[in-house]
């Protein structure tokens, strides 16, 4: 079973930022974040990765809790490309990804 | 930058028929992952290769098997299809290695497969 709980679905607003939160209250603390997405019936894309540190690349920010127990994905500036279902998810190293629900995320006009 | 690659990205077979899928790996990964995504569902992992080695099983049935060649592509086989075995299969690579935190999956675009 997924280790994380997200909210079923979001809405967003063309240009604005899109935080999307995420839930893993039973964290290990050898255990990263990922954050992964996928478009309508395409392969799930990384996005970011964590562990202790908040981080940020060319697609997104990852903020995550000083106790570990949540994070927020953040999208800056969302455009329509960036409607998708977000998965966070959580695992040890070298261990296969568990998807669980995700968010269904809608950037609106 | 080179991506994973599946083949057929389409197939349909009758029921009883076998299929088998192909992937091939970003260039050095030596690890493949394989996953089944059924109709308005999430991704299920299948099975896992390392270095040729499986590494690690999920829900895969027992119809189905998998192996890793020495060039690190990996085929997927299903025989005696059924109707429910029609879903979007994905397989991921990844480099497992120091520094540990690299073994990030990166996923194909996947093999519709339709069970008639």
């Amino acid at each position: 079973d997924a280790k994380t709980t997200q909210p079923t679905s979001m809405d967003c607003a063309e240009g604005r930022a899109a935080n999307l939160p995420c839930n893993h209250s039973t964290i290990s603390g050898n255990e990263y974040v990922y954050w992964y997405r996928q478009i309508h019936s395409q392969g799930p894309q990384y996005i970011i990765h964590g562990l202790k540190n908040n981080e940020t690349n060319e697609m997104a920010s990852l903020i995550i809790t000083e106790d570990r127990k949540s994070s927020t994905l953040i999208l800056p500036h969302a455009t329509l490309r960036d409607t998708a279902v977000y998965y966070c998810i959580v695992r040890y190293y070298g261990q296969n990804f568990v998807f669980g629900p995700g968010t269904r995320l809608s950037v609106l006009p | 930058a080179a991506g994973v690659i599946q083949s057929p990205r389409h197939l349909i077979k009758e029921k009883r028929e076998t299929a088998t899928l192909k992937c091939y790996p970003i260039p050095r990964h030596d690890t493949v992952y394989w996953y089944q995504q059924g109709p308005g569902q999430d991704p299920q992992f299948l099975i896992s290769f390392y270095e040729k080695m499986q590494s690690d099983k999920g829900s895969i049935p027992d119809r189905f098997s998998a192996q890793q060649f020495s060039d690190y592509h990996s085929e997927l086989n299903m025989s005696s299809l059924e109707l429910g075995d029609s879903a979007l299969y994905f397989c991921a690579s990844s480099l497992s290695g120091l520094p540990k935190h690299t073994d990030t999956q990166y996923f194909g675009p996947g093999t519709r497969l339709t069970v008639l």
